[in-house]
Formats: structure tokens, C-alpha cells, sequence
């Protein structure tokens, strides 16, 4: 079966830094996403990881080993706005996106 | 660019009647357009990939005749709840791909939150 598996929740303080990872195990691979949820909101896009190695988009990055079916999303200074739940989605060989259940970032002052 | 909307954005409805859900595609054409459900607390579930003129294919589980959905132009889909009931209310966001070169990512649609009565 397909899975992907991300920590349910997790907490941080203003200003640190905080790493969500993301094991997955999918037929077939095309593509990582990461997507941040708002509660009350839809996802929005954060980054797409199909080659191994690191993304930098800002306060966030994104890294990827396909050997190693593992991602995480790093967030630098956070900010109380980042408290939201970060998904981890998986584009499998049929290019369907097997979706993770979400991690609950909580920020505190 | 690849703006998606959705309309409603809320509805309150009584159980046993129908509602529809309407997804557009502003600024790109959708080749793909998918329906989720989400409630409280938990994560997206797909329900459906629907396809520009052709029949939508429903997740396991999914009942194909009491959520129907109509793929009729590359920027309209719509999703209709037909005899909805208490257990029917959820968080209904679309998501739309428009093909090349940006094939893959889904551009998400802000959601209509249902409530049956």
C-alpha cells in the first residue's frame, strides 16, 4: 500500500527553527509536495521536490532523498503566522498525489 | 496567475435537499480538476479527478450518485450533494492543474464549508 507518514504535531518558538519530516512510501515517485493549511483555509503551495538535495525559498526549504523516501520542510525565524498544518504530498507513478494527514505546527511566544 | 474559486463559500442547507458546488478555473485552464473532503481536524480526502468532457472517477467509498459531478469546460467543474444529510457536512475544496508546464502542482480553491440541518 501507499503511505506517508508525518508527526502528527509539533511545537515551536518565535523566532527558532523547526523541521517537519516526511517518510513516504509510494508506487512509483514524480514529485514531493509541501502545502501549508490555514485552519478554515485551503492548502497552498510551499515547494515541489522531484530531484534529491535542498530547495531554498526564503524562510523555508525543502529537502528530498528519494533513497531514502524521506523530506523534510525546515522553517527559519518563525512567525507566530506560521502556525498552520504543513502537508506532505507524494505524486505517484499514475501521477495521482498521495496525500500525508498533516503536521499541526503550533508556535508559541 | 492560476487563480481557483469556489462558490459558495458557506452553506447551510436542511437534510434531505441538494446542493451544488461550483469550482472555476480564472486565469488558466483546468485540465484536471479534483474534489476533496475534509473534516475537522483530519487531512484532504480525495473524492474525485474529473476530466473535461468525460465521466469522473470516483475514490473507494465514494458514492458516485449521491456526489455528482459535472466537468462541462476546461474552467467549470461543479460537485452536487444530492440528499444531504447531517454527516454529509464537511469542508469541500477543489484543486485545479493546468497542464504544461506546470502539469502537476494543484492550485486549490478556498473551500466551501457545508452544513446539513
Amino acid at each position: 500500500g501507499q503511505n506517508i507518514d508525518q508527526p502528527t504535531e509539533m511545537t515551536a518558538t518565535e523566532g527558532a527553527i523547526v523541521q517537519i519530516n516526511c517518510t513516504y512510501q509510494t508506487s512509483g515517485f514524480n514529485g514531493l509536495f509541501w502545502y501549508q493549511q490555514h485552519a478554515g483555509e485551503a492548502p497552498t503551495f510551499l515547494s515541489y521536490n522531484v530531484l534529491d538535495g535542498l530547495e531554498e525559498k526564503g524562510r523555508f526549504s525543502s529537502f528530498l532523498s528519494r533513497s531514502k523516501g524521506y523530506s523534510y520542510l525546515l522553517l527559519k525565524e518563525l512567525q507566530m503566522k506560521d502556525s498552520a498544518s504543513y502537508l506532505c504530498a507524494v505524486l505517484d507513478s499514475n501521477y495521482q498525489l498521495i496525500w500525508g494527514a498533516g503536521t499541526k505546527l503550533i508556535i508559541k511566544p | 496567475g492560476a487563480v481557483v474559486s469556489q462558490h459558495p463559500s458557506w452553506v447551510i442547507c436542511k437534510s434531505g435537499t441538494s446542493v451544488k458546488i461550483e469550482c472555476r478555473s480564472l486565469d488558466f485552464q483546468a485540465t484536471t480538476m479534483f474534489w476533496y473532503r475534509q473534516f475537522p481536524k483530519q487531512s484532504l480526502m480525495l473524492m474525485a479527478t474529473s476530466n473535461e468532457g468525460s465521466k469522473a472517477t470516483y475514490e473507494q467509498g465514494v458514492e458516485k450518485d449521491k456526489f455528482l459531478i459535472n466537468h462541462a469546460s476546461l474552467t467549470l467543474s461543479t460537485l452536487t450533494v444530492t440528499s444531504a444529510h447531517p454527516e454529509d457536512s464537511s469542508f469541500y475544496i477543489c484543486s485545479a492543474t493546468q497542464g504544461e508546464p506546470d502539469t502537476y502542482e494543484q492550485y486549490f480553491g478556498p473551500g466551501t464549508r457545508l452544513t446539513v440541518t
